[in-house]
C-alpha cells in the first residue's frame, strides 16, 4: 500500500529565508512523488514531480526537493521565501502507472515579512 | 500545458435538491478523470475513478447511489450529487489523465448546501 506523510502541519518563515517542508513516503513499489501547491480557494498547481530520473528535482518557482530512497524521502526546499508562497502544499504519491494520486494530509506554509 | 475546467466553480444550492458538476479536459483527451473531495483546511479525499465508457469505480465509504458519476467522452465527466445535504457541502476537484502518471487538475467546484 501506498501512503505519504507530512511531518509539519504548519511551517512558518520569514520573506528571504530558506524554505523546508518535510515528507516521508511508503510505497511497495517505485513511486513516483509530486508536490502540489493550493492557494486559497483555488486548483492545485503541479511544483514538481519525480519519475525515477534524476534524485534531485527542480521545479517552478524556485523549488526543488531530492528523492531519499534510503531515507524514504522527498523534502521540498526554497533557497528564499517570497511572500507570494505563502499556501497549502502537498506531497503526493502514485504507485503505479494509472493509479490515483495519494495526497498527504498538507502543509501550511506562512511567510512574513 | 494542459488544462481542466470545471464548471461552476461555485454552486449553491437548497436541501433535496441534486446538483451537477461537469469537468472537461479543453486541449487533450483524458481516458481517465478522478474525482476528489476537499473539506475545509483538509487534504483531498479521492471519491471516485472513472474511465471513458466504462462504470465509475468508487473509493470505499462513498456512495455510488448519491455521486453518480458519468464519462461519457474523452473530454466530459459529470458528478451529481443527488438529494444533496448539508453535510455534503464541499470543494470538489476533478483531475484528467493523458499519459502515464500525469494528472491535471480542474480548479475545482466550491458546493454549499443550505
Amino acid at each position: 500500500a501506498q501512503s505519504v506523510t507530512q511531518l509539519d502541519s504548519h511551517v512558518s518563515v520569514s520573506e528571504g529565508t530558506p524554505v523546508l517542508l518535510r515528507c516521508n513516503y511508503s510505497s511497495s513499489y517505485s513511486p513516483s512523488l509530486f508536490w502540489y501547491v493550493q492557494h486559497p480557494n483555488k486548483g492545485l498547481q503541479l511544483l514538481l514531480k519525480y519519475t525515477s530520473a534524476a534524485t534531485l528535482v527542480k521545479g517552478i518557482n524556485g523549488f526543488e526537493a531530492e528523492f531519499k530512497k534510503s531515507e524514504t524521502s522527498f523534502h521540498l526546499t526554497k533557497p528564499s521565501a517570497h511572500m507570494s508562497d505563502a499556501a497549502e502544499y502537498f506531497c503526493v504519491v502514485s504507485a503505479q502507472a494509472g493509479t490515483a494520486l495519494i495526497f498527504g494530509k498538507g502543509t501550511t506554509l506562512s511567510v512574513s515579512s | 500545458g494542459a488544462v481542466v475546467s470545471q464548471h461552476p466553480s461555485r454552486v449553491i444550492c437548497k436541501s433535496g435538491t441534486s446538483v451537477k458538476i461537469e469537468c472537461r479536459s479543453l486541449d487533450f483527451q483524458a481516458t481517465t478523470m478522478f474525482w476528489y473531495r476537499q473539506f475545509p483546511k483538509q487534504s483531498l479525499m479521492l471519491m471516485a475513478t472513472s474511465n471513458e465508457g466504462s462504470k465509475a469505480t468508487y473509493e470505499q465509504g462513498v456512495e455510488k447511489d448519491k455521486f453518480l458519476i458519468n464519462h461519457a467522452s474523452l473530454t466530459l465527466s459529470t458528478l451529481t450529487v443527488t438529494s444533496a445535504h448539508p453535510e455534503d457541502s464541499s470543494f470538489y476537484i476533478c483531475s484528467a489523465r493523458a499519459q502515464m502518471y500525469e494528472q491535471y487538475f480542474g480548479p475545482g467546484t466550491r458546493l454549499t448546501v443550505t
